[in-house]
């Protein structure tokens, strides 16, 4: 079986920095997803790929980049970290279609 | 844009009773609607989809799809304390640009011995 993979586990960053949150899956599926999850809101999507280099917007892409430079890794940018922030960002792949998802167990980001 | 809700927003039921959880959905065209359970530090993991109207089950789990009243329903047979999580509908929109999941916020199952 596969597996997807979320680093680091646990994130605490300072008011405006740049974070990076790294995901690698070796399920050879082509679509990958960042959603964030905050309590009492569910999971919002921030950006998903279709394929290698390419990059699609979610509802929640404001203040965060992304990058697909391999089929197997897609990293997420928050780009200006806000303070008191303090949410769960997870990773998904896909075969794509109207497959399933795979998630990952996320990255936990704390912003002091 | 596509709206999910879900109710309750918790649920506790004795062990062995039957757990029911529901969902709305805003647009009639969507495709499949997934079931996804989450346990506490871990992501959500798929448990059953649908996409015809009826129903479907597998297991202990059964759902039910009426698209005409964009409900389904997610119903937990003999219901156990591992079934205890955070169970999230979500609702698939398969375009042109690749395939996206829209979830609700989640029902919190309680089962109690």
């Amino acid at each position: 079986g596969g597996i997807i993979t979320q680093t680091p586990k646990f994130l605490i960053g300072q008011e405006g920095q740049k974070l990076t949150l790294k995901c690698q899956q070796n399920f050879n599926h082509d679509t990958m997803y960042w959603y964030r999850q905050d309590s009492g809101k569910g999971l919002r999507l921030i950006y998903y790929s279709i394929t290698e280099n390419d990059l699609q917007k979610g509802d929640l892409s404001e203040g965060y980049d992304a990058s697909r430079e391999k089929k197997s890794s897609f990293s997420l940018t928050v780009t200006s970290a806000q303070k008191n922030e303090m949410a769960v960002f997870l990773c998904a792949s896909s075969p794509g279609g109207n497959s399933d998802y795979t998630f990952g167990s996320g990255t936990r980001l704390l912003v002091i | 844009q596509e709206k999910v809700q879900q109710s309750p927003e918790s649920l506790i039921v004795p062990e062995g009773a039957m757990s029911s959880l529901n969902c709305t959905f805003s647009n009639s065209a969507s495709q499949s609607i997934w079931w996804y359970q989450q346990h506490p530090g871990k992501g959500p993991e798929a448990l059953i989809s649908i996409f015809s109207n009826g129903n479907k089950k597998e297991g202990r789990l059964t759902v039910y799809l009426n698209r005409a009243s964009l409900h389904v329903s997610l119903h937990i047979r003999d219901s156990q304390p591992s079934d205890s999580a955070v169970y999230l509908c979500a609702v698939s929109n398969y375009g042109s640009s690749g395939n996206k999941l829209i979830f609700g916020i989640g029902t919190l199952l309680s089962v109690k011995p």
